[in-house]
């Protein structure tokens, strides 16, 4: 059963304009979500997070979103670059997962100059 | 440099044969995680532990073996009961004593079967 969820396999957007990727979640417990960029044969690298006593948290380029209602969370990329382009996953925890992570399946973000 | 270093980069299996993933860290994390990657299903928790001497079965525990002897070293077994061991593993880290912080991930191990 998939506890995070990402819809979108793969994105494209142009350079300089915004790149939206999305999440959903079925676990209410959970209260920290994260968001990874991957390249081909490398580790993920850790973006953003966000805890669930807030709605929205900036760090330069990258925004995360959190609505709690709709269990749903977003990474905003303004303005996309085409080194922005790699995999992102979408990640949360709670208190009842034991301090495990759940993983999203990914999408694929391109940016094309 | 603070990291997550896990070896080989590739690795390759023979049919029956048991074969050790090597991960270790210099980040001074208590809790040590195995992920297993498949083409478009995401990052599946093997095995994960939160001290030393101590681990728990994640979702896909099955033909894999473990353990923490050591805070820096969390070696992962593929063992032959494991009859699909073809994929990316990843390990990964984090600190536990001050509330949520994120993973650390190592850079992989791709392993294949001969």
């Amino acid at each position: 059963d998939q506890q995070v969820k990402q819809n979108s396999p793969s994105l494209s957007v142009q350079e300089g304009r915004i790149s939206i990727l999305n999440c959903d979640y079925t676990n209410s417990m959970f209260d920290y979500f994260l968001w990874y960029k991957k390249y081909p044969a490398e580790g993920p690298t850790f973006l953003i997070s966000i805890s669930s006593i807030k709605d929205k948290n900036e760090d330069g380029r990258f925004t995360v979103f959190l609505n709690k209602s709709a269990k749903h969370l977003s990474l905003h990329i303004v303005p996309s670059q085409p080194g922005d382009s790699a995999v992102y996953f979408c990640a949360a925890s709670g208190r009842n997962t034991g301090n495990q992570f759940y993983f999203g399946t990914g999408t694929s973000l391109t940016v094309i100059p | 440099d603070g990291g997550i270093t896990q070896s080989p980069k590739y690795l390759f299996r023979k049919e029956g044969q048991n074969v050790t993933l090597s991960c270790e860290q210099n980040l001074n994390h208590d809790a040590m995680y195995w992920y297993r990657q498949d083409p478009g299903q995401g990052l599946r928790l093997i095995y994960y532990s939160q001290i030393v001497n101590d681990f728990q079965k994640g979702d896909i525990a099955e033909g894999y073996s473990v353990s923490r002897e050591k805070k820096e070293s969390f070696p992962l077994t593929v063992t032959s009961a494991q009859k699909n061991p073809t994929a990316f593993y990843l390990c990964a880290s984090s600190a536990r004593d001050r509330g949520y912080q994120p993973q650390h991930f190592g850079d992989g191990t791709r392993l294949s079967i001969l």
